[in-house]
């Protein structure tokens, strides 16, 4: 079956601009994440969706920083008034919720560049 | 602040070569995780590991959990140029919601 799709794969924008990215997860997966990468780095996460709860927002850096998903299906990241430090790639992932073992499925990220 | 650190950051070997790779924290996890990332794409896990002091083996590589649960080690033994890319340590929190990823190793094997 399909895997974790991600659309643009690239975008660049101009500073001050806003940007939608979008993530079209696994068929039947109830978890969804979204994770920043900057550049060689480790994963900085920014928000999580499970099912109809609401969702863990803990980690957008900024109120420029929204997400949404519709029911347990396609999910937007949305950031507003782009800054040049916003410039990472986007990483969506998600996984069935079990107690141990979860597995993340990742789509190949949507590479932002502010300019 | 990170929660989980990994080191090295880099890494660049000979092909034959054996090295590891550690995540260390703080804190206690249920569970954890290495993924391996290749430029361009999104991560793929590779092991779970649940059980303080567990030792997996997946080929060359060898994963262990550390007794506390709070840190853990990827070791591989006669690395091939095909192993290189980002290693990622991410650990499960006890709700299993939420992942804690490592700041990453980067791996280059020389031929």
């Amino acid at each position: 079956g399909a895997g974790v799709s991600q659309s643009p794969s690239n975008k660049v924008t101009e500073k001050g601009k806003d940007v939608e990215l979008r993530c079209d997860p696994i068929s039947g997966h109830t978890a969804l994440y979204w994770y920043r990468q900057r550049l060689g780095q480790g994963l900085e996460f920014l928000i999580y969706f499970q099912g109809n709860s609401a969702p863990d927002k803990s980690g957008l850096p900024s109120d420029r920083f929204s997400a949404e998903r519709t029911g347990e299906s396609v999910s937007t990241l949305t950031i507003q008034r782009t800054q040049q430090e916003d410039s990472a790639v986007y990483l969506c992932a998600s996984s069935l919720l079990r107690q141990l073992g979860n597995e993340q499925y990742f789509g190949p990220g949507t590479r932002l560049t502010v300019t | 602040t990170q929660l989980l650190e990994q080191s090295p950051q880099f890494l660049s070997i000979q092909e034959g070569e054996n090295l590891t790779v550690y995540c260390n924290s703080s804190s206690v996890f249920s569970s954890l995780q290495w993924y391996r990332q290749e430029p361009g794409e999104g991560p793929v896990l590779l092991v779970t590991v649940v059980t303080g002091g567990e030792v997996k083996k997946l080929k060359r590589l060898t994963f262990q959990f550390g007794d506390a649960r709070k840190d853990s080690s990827l070791h591989i033994t006669a690395a091939q140029p095909g192993d290189t890319g980002l290693y990622l340590c991410a650990g499960i929190a006890y709700n299993f919601n939420k992942f804690y990823f490592g700041s990453g190793t980067k791996l280059n094997v020389k031929p």
